[in-house]
């Protein structure tokens, strides 16, 4: 059975970098067929799609973000521990939010999450 | 963005009761719109898929259909476990999710 568990510190202060690792168990990160992504949801809102990493055998690992974050955002693998991580920099109060990890197979849909995890921005 | 609007925000039903929730598209997915179980402090379980699909491991009490702008969900008789919030999500346009409804017990 798949797993994934994110983790991370729970409180970031404003204007630094927010760093998230979700740890995948009972299967490869670097498997073509599966895409690893990152989606938040902050309180009182709607879950919004991060950005999201694959591997292919041609070009390694491969990214692609929400444009609405994507000057901010890097998410990168760690393939011999089985993870990958999510780095949001300048973070504001806005970026507090549940923070999950998730396999998706290319543009179709979330099938395994993590329970997520929630991070503070403040001072 | 493509904008999906759940309605109700908050069904309160008895178990045994039919539960028909709505995620209205801001354009057309066709029928590229899955729908979430979550509970609190578990992961999101995907129940839908490609509106009407039921995911692997999925009972049969959970069914999908629409398409183009407009998807229902239908839990055709509540029971204990199903109460929790549900999400729709659309993948034609990247990915954006409904703010949820919440199934709770009357």
């Amino acid at each position: 059975q798949l797993q994934l568990q994110e983790s991370g510190p729970g409180l970031v202060k404003p204007s630094e970098t927010l760093s998230l690792t979700c740890t995948v168990s009972g299967g490869s990160i670097s498997t073509s067929s599966y895409y690893w992504g990152w989606i938040r949801q902050p309180p009182g809102k709607r879950l919004e799609w991060i950005g999201s990493i694959y591997y292919s055998v041609n070009t390694y690992y491969n990214t692609y973000y929400n444009p609405s974050l994507k000057t901010r955002v890097t998410i990168s693998v760690d393939s011999s521990k089985n993870q990958f991580s999510l780095k949001l920099s300048s973070v504001t109060a806005a970026d507090t939010a549940a923070y999950y990890c998730a396999r998706h197979q290319g543009m179709t849909y979330f099938d395994y999450w993590g329970q997520g995890t929630l991070v503070t921005v403040s001072s | 963005e493509i904008v999906l609007t759940q309605s109700p925000a908050t069904l309160s039903l008895s178990p045994g009761e039919r539960a028909t929730l709505s995620c209205r598209a801001s354009q057309t997915v066709s029928n590229y719109l899955a729908w979430y179980q979550h509970k609190p402090g578990q992961a999101p379980r995907l129940l839908i898929y490609d509106a009407s699909n039921r995911a692997t491991g999925i009972p049969a009490r959970f069914s999908g259909s629409g398409s183009g702008t407009d998807f229902t969900l239908t839990i055709s008789s509540l029971e204990p476990e199903d109460f929790a919030l549900y999400y729709c999500q659309q993948r034609s346009n990247w990915w954006t999710f409904g703010q949820g409804t919440k199934v709770e017990i009357k």
